[in-house]
């Protein structure tokens, strides 16, 4: 099975700040990587795929990018709805996986 | 728009098997190339995908729960559930069902259901 390390599992920013999460693959998994964020409560909800194609209704402040191995989600100014929990999924093998999680705080 | 919803016992004795039901709306269960997934969440940690059923009947299960999992549809009634066998403490979770693209990612999930195991 494919393993997805997420770094860094906790992180604290202000409102305003940019943040970069970084998701690592144990083998290559092309651009088959999507990122969900979960709110307290909720279930997750998909906020890109492919690696970098942003789903319908996501702002444009969020950004994927990488291939191959490492990957990462982009915040480019953290905004107070963004405080959450961010999960990489890979779905390059016929056994999907996530990645630990990543806890957005605020700081 | 596509809507999921997770029923089922929300209590299952140890040893006893935990049966849930998704049922969609919006939307026919077989049409377009679509997967049908279980994802299950314990208190307080990540996201585990259980395993996942095409239109076609196919299914694939994450290895650590193969032995217990069945994951089957019911097309007339655009539903698709989960079984799982011989349940412990450590199956107590929210359990998620979710739609994922045929070569995609899970595009849409259900609200969720806590099930606990005890006696």
């Amino acid at each position: 099975d494919i393993q997805m390390t997420q770094s860094p599992s906790t992180l604290s920013a202000s409102v305003g700040d940019r943040v970069t999460i970084t998701c690592r693959a144990s083998q290559n998994i092309n651009s088959w990587l999507s990122w969900h964020q979960q709110k307290p409560g909720n279930a997750p909800k998909i906020l890109i795929s492919k690696a970098s194609t942003l789903e319908s209704g996501v702002p444009a402040r969020f950004s994927g990018s990488g291939s191959g191995t490492e990957f990462t989600l982009t915040i480019s100014s953290v905004q107070p709805d963004d405080f959450a929990t961010y999960y990489c999924q890979q779905y390059g093998s016929s056994f999907i996986t996530f990645g630990g999680g990543t806890k957005v705080e605020i700081k | 728009q596509v809507q999921l919803q997770e029923s089922g016992p929300g209590l299952v004795k140890p040893s006893q098997t935990l049966s849930l039901t998704c049922t969609v709306s919006g939307g026919s269960i077989s049409s377009g190339s679509y997967y049908w997934s279980w994802i299950r969440q314990p208190a307080g940690k990540g996201l585990e995908w259980i395993g996942r059923i095409y239109t076609s009947g196919s299914t694939n299960y994450n290895p650590s729960l193969k032995s217990r999992v069945t994951i089957s549809v019911d097309t007339s009634k655009n539903q698709f559930s989960l079984k799982l066998s011989s349940v412990t403490a450590a199956d107590t979770a929210v359990y998620y069902c979710a739609r994922g693209e045929v070569d995609g990612s899970l595009d849409y999930w259900g609200q969720g259901t806590l099930v606990t195991v005890s006696s």
